[in-house]
């Protein structure tokens, strides 16, 4: 178990469009989902964590007003890349933090987002 | 803070070569401590992992020890294949606290 799917798996859109992501826990319950965001050949940028019918936790210099996540369950968050531009193409990935696991995040499979 | 740090990439090594990737961390405290792998255009899968002092995390023929005396936690694998070329990271995370990764190494096994 502790499967985390991502929806959808590739996406491309017009500059100025907002794009919603999807993150789902399968088969467990996520205390706590995190969304990181990963440049071409480097590490993974945390960009928020958020927790079931609470606001989400923006890491430093990350907007909030730009990148919307709603936690809606404890098995869904959503990320919304708002009046998207071309800088905000990149690989986006969630993970999520399964109750009981001790610290151990299950990661989705990224979304690549193209803005044109 | 918590950091990590890996051995530069890339690697490249041939087939059935032995592999050590090496990983440091700073922390306070016991952190528990991650190999993450990931596929060209794939999200992250946990590779191995190790929650104490001593421990030995062991999957698919790669392990890593948790040494506190020298707060690595190297990554090793006795014959690679072609399907080990990926991206591998190295992270902790501590208590409530964020994962921390290290920058990544990639690692490329010609045949």
């Amino acid at each position: 178990g502790a499967v985390v799917s991502q929806h959808p798996s590739r996406v491309i859109c017009k500059s100025g469009t907002s794009v919603k992501i999807e993150c789902r826990s399968l088969d467990f319950q996520a205390t706590t989902m995190f969304w990181y965001r990963q440049f071409p050949k480097q590490s993974l940028m945390l960009m928020a964590t958020s927790n079931e019918g609470s606001k989400a936790t923006y890491e430093q210099g990350v907007e909030k007003d730009k990148f919307l996540i709603n936690h809606a369950s404890l098995t869904l968050s959503t990320l919304t890349v708002t009046s998207a531009h071309p800088e905000d193409s990149s690989f986006y990935i969630c993970s999520a933090d399964r109750q009981g696991s001790y610290n151990e995040q299950f990661f989705g499979p990224g979304t690549r987002l193209t803005v044109l | 803070g918590n950091s990590v740090t890996q051995m530069e990439g890339p690697v490249t090594l041939s087939e059935e070569a032995f592999l050590t990737i090496n990983c440091t961390y700073t922390a306070t405290g016991y952190p528990s401590l991650f190999w993450y792998v990931q596929y060209p255009g794939e999200g992250l899968q946990l590779l191995l992992k190790a929650t104490k002092a001593d421990d030995k995390g062991s999957n698919k023929g790669f392990e890593a020890t948790y040494r506190k005396e020298t707060t690595s936690f190297h990554l090793e694998k006795g014959s690679v294949q072609v399907s080990d070329s990926a991206v591998y990271f190295c992270a902790l995370v501590q208590g409530a606290q964020k994962l921390v990764f290290g920058q990544g190494t990639r690692l490329t096994i010609n045949p």
